[in-house]
């Protein structure tokens, strides 16, 4: 039984590039989300997927950030023109019901030089 | 608004020591759930309890045991005989009925336990 996967699980980049991260959740969840965690603070949330459907977008999700989940499997969370604010670890949980237990993955740690 | 606080930044004990983490929540909502996740310095965030607002039970799971009371919104976390291996950040957090179920987390406690 695998958990959920993410890839890559570190990247570097510099200012102004675009970056792309993908989540492959436990098969049988149908709820996804993500979250971003800078350095002493907990996970915040960013984004939330039923299925296909993105049903809710944190304020914390600027118009530089854009995520799909393409078929209601994986999905893509991409950064756009990236600053060195976006730095910090991008995780991403799966579920099956509202209030079960959300299962994380390992996270993409972002560094933006 | 939902918020978790978790006033314990960091807590330093020799190992065999008990070592309680605090969690206080505020929540408008009558039905909502908590957890519990370690965090080892892998990053990886792992699941240790959920607990729904409607079962007030204490819960001991080998040397870690949980004390929910809603009179003082507090869900707190015990380790008993602590050990090397439990150094780690332990977030607790919070999931409301309401909305998408979303976790709103506390900042954290950093545990360390020295040999």
């Amino acid at each position: 039984d695998t958990g959920v996967s993410q890839d890559p699980r570190h990247k570097i980049t510099k200012r102004g590039q675009n970056v792309t991260f993908r989540c492959d959740p436990i098969s049988e969840h149908n709820r996804l989300y993500w979250y971003r965690q800078t350095l002493g603070q907990g996970p915040e949330f960013l984004t939330y997927f039923q299925n296909e459907a993105q049903l809710e977008k944190s304020r914390l999700l600027s118009d530089r950030f854009s995520a799909e989940r393409p078929k209601g499997s994986f999905s893509t969370l991409e950064i756009q023109r990236t600053e060195q604010g976006d730095s910090a670890m991008y995780l991403c949980a799966s579920t099956t019901g509202y209030g079960e237990t959300q299962y994380f993955g390992p996270g993409t740690r972002l560094l933006v030089l | 608004a939902q918020k978790v606080t978790q006033a314990q930044t960091e807590i330093s004990v020799v190992e065999k020591e008990d070592v309680t983490l605090d969690c206080v929540y505020e929540t408008r909502d009558t039905t909502y759930y908590l957890f519990w996740y370690k965090q080892p310095p892998s990053g990886e965030l792992v699941f240790l309890i959920r607990r729904n607002s409607f079962d007030e039970q204490n819960e001991i799971s080998g040397r870690y045991s949980w004390n929910f009371q809603k009179s003082t919104s507090s869900f707190n976390f015990t380790i008993t005989a602590s050990q090397v291996v439990d150094s780690a950040v332990y977030f607790c957090a919070l999931s409301e009925n309401s909305g998408y179920s979303t976790l709103t987390f506390g900042k954290g406690t950093m545990l360390l336990v020295s040999p």
